[in-house]
């Protein structure tokens, strides 16, 4: 299986504030990755697929890139909406597998 | 818009069957890999399985054969079934829908508990 580590697990901010997430897989996956980002209570939404590709509605202040096994989430401005649990999602390869997610919190 | 809607028990004693299903709609239930994924308490997001409509399936080998999806093409829904449940099973359980195997997914349910609990 191919293993998803994130860091760091918790990443206090404030609003404005510039903040990048790692995702490290432990084989190359070229691009085949996602990010979404989840709320208490709620399923994950997609963010980013592709390692880089922004989904249909996602704010532009989220952008992504990375290939192989080294990848990364930024989000440029951080506003009241993102504070949320973020993961990344391989999908090169069965069983598909996530990272430990990431709480952004104030 | 097409819509995800898991039901089933919120609770299972240990060693019984978990059974969840999963109401499509506004799609057919056909052309989609439909899938169950899961999230312990405070842990990361875990692939259990597919099943596509053609009938073949592909399960995690980490439920060590336990799981067993399946379609009810009459019904428009898909089902989870993991038997000799542990409290290692508790967690939100999701369904999801993929058009290709290998993609990201945009389809999601809305999540369901279940704890196993004596």
């Amino acid at each position: 299986d191919i293993q998803m580590t994130q860091s760091p697990s918790t990443l206090p901010a404030s609003v404005g504030d510039r903040v990048t997430i790692a995702c490290r897989a432990s084989q190359s996956i070229s691009t085949w990755l996602a990010w979404y980002q989840q709320k208490p209570g709620k399923a994950p939404k997609l963010l980013i697929y592709k390692a880089s590709s922004l989904e249909s509605g996602v704010p532009s202040r989220f952008s992504a890139s990375g290939s192989g096994t080294e990848f990364t989430l930024t989000i440029s401005s951080l506003q009241p909406d993102d504070f949320a649990n973020y993961f990344c999602h391989q999908y090169d390869s069965y069983p598909l597998t996530f990272g430990g997610g990431t709480k952004v919190e104030i | 818009q097409v819509q995800l809607q898991e039901s089933g028990p919120g609770l299972v004693k240990p060693s019984e069957t978990l059974s969840l299903t999963c109401a499509v709609s506004s799609a057919s239930i056909t052309g989609y890999f439909w899938t169950w994924l899961r999230q312990p308490p405070r842990k990361g997001l875990e692939w259990l399985g597919y099943v596509y409509y053609s009938g073949s399936t592909n399960y995690n080998p980490s439920l060590d054969s336990r799981a067993t999806i399946s379609l009810d093409t009459s019904k428009n829904q898909f089902s989870l079934r993991l038997n000799s449940v542990t409290v290692a099973d508790t967690a939100d359980y999701y369904c999801a829908g993929l058009l290709t195997p290998y993609d990201a997914f945009r389809l999601w349910g809305q999540g369901t508990r279940v704890t196993v609990s004596s």
